[in-house]
């Protein structure tokens, strides 16, 4: 099993300021690499999908990068709305499975 | 607009079935596009994958949970469904349906709002 590790588990900026978001796999996940957005209350949003698509809607300031075991997501220019919790998520191939990340908490500084 | 909807009891008793059922509208169930799925999530924490099924009935579950989940789908009803057995209070949890892409995401694009289970005599 893919053992997904996100870090920091919070992450504390100003509105306006750039979010660096890490998810680290225990081995490689062939870039099916998923970000999602949750807010309180709310389910997940997909945001990034296969490493760096942004998904339907999704701002241009969103961004997804990496390869191999480690992926990076980033804000640039944070707006209020931002402020939630992030998830990555991985599917392996064989067997079928997916698997999140613990999440990273971006609150405001 | 694609939209998913879960209901279900929200209190089950230690020992028994959980089920739940999620209902789709705005796509074509049958498409051979998507898989089905249910995440769970307790409260304050991250996301847990519980299973996924394919129109076609095939299933794939999460294996820490594989002995005691059981997924089917009714295509005639736009619905798929989730059975827990042996629940206990670990279970408690908020229960979303979602759907898989997989031909292009390989991400699940579509949620239910969720709806919570607690688990408790």
């Amino acid at each position: 099993e893919t053992v997904l590790t996100q870090s920091p588990a919070i992450l504390s900026l100003s509105p306006g300021e750039r979010a660096t978001l890490s998810c680290r796999a225990s081995q490689s996940v062939d870039g099916y690499l998923a970000w999602y957005q949750q807010k309180p209350g709310q389910a997940p949003r997909l945001l990034i999908y296969d490493t760096s698509n942004r998904a339907t809607g999704i701002p241009a300031r969103f961004s997804g990068s990496g390869s191999g075991t480690d992926f990076t997501l980033t804000i640039t220019s944070l707006a209020p709305e931002d402020f939630a919790v992030y998830y990555c998520q991985q599917r392996a191939n064989w067997p079928p499975s997916y698997s999140f990340g613990q999440g990273t908490k971006l609150e405001i500084k | 607009q694609v939209q998913l909807q879960e209901s279900g009891p929200g209190l089950v008793k230690p020992s028994q079935t959980l089920s739940l059922t999620c209902s789709v509208s705005g796509v074509s169930f049958s498409s051979d596009s998507y898989y089905w799925s249910w995440i769970r999530q307790p409260a304050g924490k991250g996301l847990e994958w519980i299973g996924r099924i394919y129109v076609g009935g095939g299933t794939n579950y999460n294996p820490s949970l594989e002995s005691r989940v059981t997924l089917s789908i009714d295509t005639s009803k736009n619905q798929f469904s989730l059975s827990l057995n042996s629940v206990t209070a670990a279970d408690t949890a908020v229960y979303y349906c979602a759907r898989v892409e997989e031909q292009v995401l390989s991400a699940f694009d579509f949620w239910g709002p969720g709806t919570l289970v607690t688990v408790s005599a």
